[in-house]
């Protein structure tokens, strides 16, 4: 089974503060993603990333930084907290994108962040 | 700017009843996700859609997809309590990005409320 895990599933943390968050998933898989849910809203995507070391915008960056020096590994980065941030953030990974292929993107449990 | 629209957003039902939520989206995609959510976890993939007129079964959930109508279908046949959750459907932003971008644009949720 594939497995995405992050480092915290609560997380309570003052304004200012710079907040790391962290996604690990098993599979080698290429493509990782960072999305935010909230209320209402669904999910929106933050950042992704196709490789390591390498990031592309979502739709909502502003506020946000990412990290990806391993392969497995994807970092959401808070430089300065805010309460606009507090949120759940899940992080999820997927293989690289091959035509008439049903891949899926497998998510992580979650981290709930709170911003005071 | 790349929607997906479902709907409803709220659905409380009996079981044995059919239901379906549906799912719009604003432009063409080669990929159509759907998701369950219970609460305070993660998402669990349920289906993914590829090509028009695909139809995918698992249970007593249905999924179907008409790119030309931009509308996918959740039918739900005889449900049961345990089918209560949040629904979500997802767009790849693949093509509307003209491959440029990946990660999913999601519908704000259908919570489906399941009752003896």
């Amino acid at each position: 089974d594939v497995k995405v895990t992050q480092s915290s599933r609560y997380l309570v943390k003052r304004t200012g503060e710079k907040v790391f968050l962290e996604c690990v998933q098993d599979m080698d898989h290429e493509n990782m993603f960072w999305y935010r849910q909230d209320p209402g809203l669904g999910l929106r995507l933050i950042y992704f990333s196709y490789d390591v070391k390498m990031k592309e915008k979502g739709d909502i960056p502003e506020g946000y930084s990412v990290s990806r020096e391993k392969k497995e590994r994807f970092s959401l980065i808070l430089e300065s907290a805010s309460t606009n941030q507090t949120s759940m953030y899940l992080c999820a990974s997927t293989t690289i994108r091959l035509a008439g292929v049903a891949d899926t993107q497998y998510f992580g449990p979650g981290t709930r962040l709170t911003v005071l | 700017e790349l929607k997906v629209e479902q709907n409803p957003l709220f659905l409380s039902m009996q079981e044995e009843k059919n239901y379906t939520i549906y799912c719009n989206y604003s432009t063409t995609s080669d990929r159509l996700y759907w998701y369950r959510q219970d609460p305070g976890k993660s998402l669990e993939s349920l289906f993914v859609l590829l090509s028009n007129g695909a139809v995918k079964q698992e249970g007593r959930l249905m999924a179907s997809l008409d790119t030309k109508a931009r509308l996918s279908t959740l039918h739900i046949t005889a449900a049961v309590h345990d089918l209560s959750a949040t629904y979500f459907c997802a767009v790849d932003m693949w093509e509307y990005s003209g491959g440029g971008a990946d990660g999913l644009t999601f519908g704000k949720g259908t919570h489906l409320i399941i009752q003896p």
